[in-house]
């Protein structure tokens, strides 16, 4: 009964493939999120989706694109894989119109290494 | 430009001592702040939220304070043990935007 859960958990792959992560909530929420936790460990967001919507995009490469099929699944698309890519990407989901002060919700990331 | 900043980076306490952690931010327009617990090579544990009305929060051992006026928020752990060692990231909501910090590491010594 996971919340927020993604898949896959590890990614190893070499530069220049094409990969895909996937994200779904099961808690109702109308709003979900991509973010990126780089090798200093800092977490920056980079996507934000509403009812399907695209509402934030953090100055992102266009290699990377989210795609949202339906309100419980915010699926991350990655081009042209770079080794600055290598990082931790975490899924969110929050329950938006109920206003701005409530809380996100995290999946346990996605490891991705690139080659 | 919201700018969050915790303080210290790393921090290594004896087991029992009660403990401070501390987080900045530079524009008090926040809707809550929220402390998390990052396990080595895991994902992010909600340990508490505060919204903007409130002045702390408690669970267990664990109280976070906010002073939105001053940009300011702690996070009190008591009776430190070694389970409790972790990165502390801090993480003000403005809008549809979460601001984190980059963390305090902190390692409860046995």
């Amino acid at each position: 009964d996971t919340a927020v859960s993604q898949t896959p958990k590890y990614l190893v792959t070499q530069m220049g493939n094409d990969k895909s992560i996937k994200c779904e909530q099961n808690l109702g929420h109308d709003t979900m999120y991509w973010y990126k936790q780089d090798s200093k460990k800092f977490l920056k967001i980079m996507f934000s989706y509403n009812n399907k919507e695209l509402i934030i995009n953090e100055t992102v490469p266009n290699r990377f694109s989210p795609k949202s099929p339906d309100k419980a699944h915010l699926n991350l698309h990655i081009n042209s894989l770079e080794l600055g890519d290598s990082a931790v990407y975490f899924c969110a989901s929050s329950q938006r119109s109920r206003g701005f002060n409530q809380p996100q919700h995290f999946g346990d990331g996605t490891r991705l290494s690139i080659l | 430009k919201q700018e969050v900043t915790q303080i210290p980076a790393a921090l290594s306490v004896p087991e029992g001592e009660n403990l401070v952690l501390n987080c900045s931010f530079t524009d008090s327009a926040i809707y809550n702040l929220q402390w998390f617990r990052q396990d080595p090579g895991k994902g992010l544990t909600s340990l508490l939220l505060i919204q903007s009305s409130q002045r702390e929060q408690t669970s267990g051992r664990l109280n976070a304070s906010l002073d939105k006026s001053s940009g300011r928020s702690t996070l009190y752990i008591a009776a430190s043990q070694p389970g409790d060692s972790a990165t502390y990231l801090c993480a003000v909501r403005g809008d549809d935007k979460i601001i984190f910090g980059k963390g305090t590491r902190l390692h409860i010594l046995p």
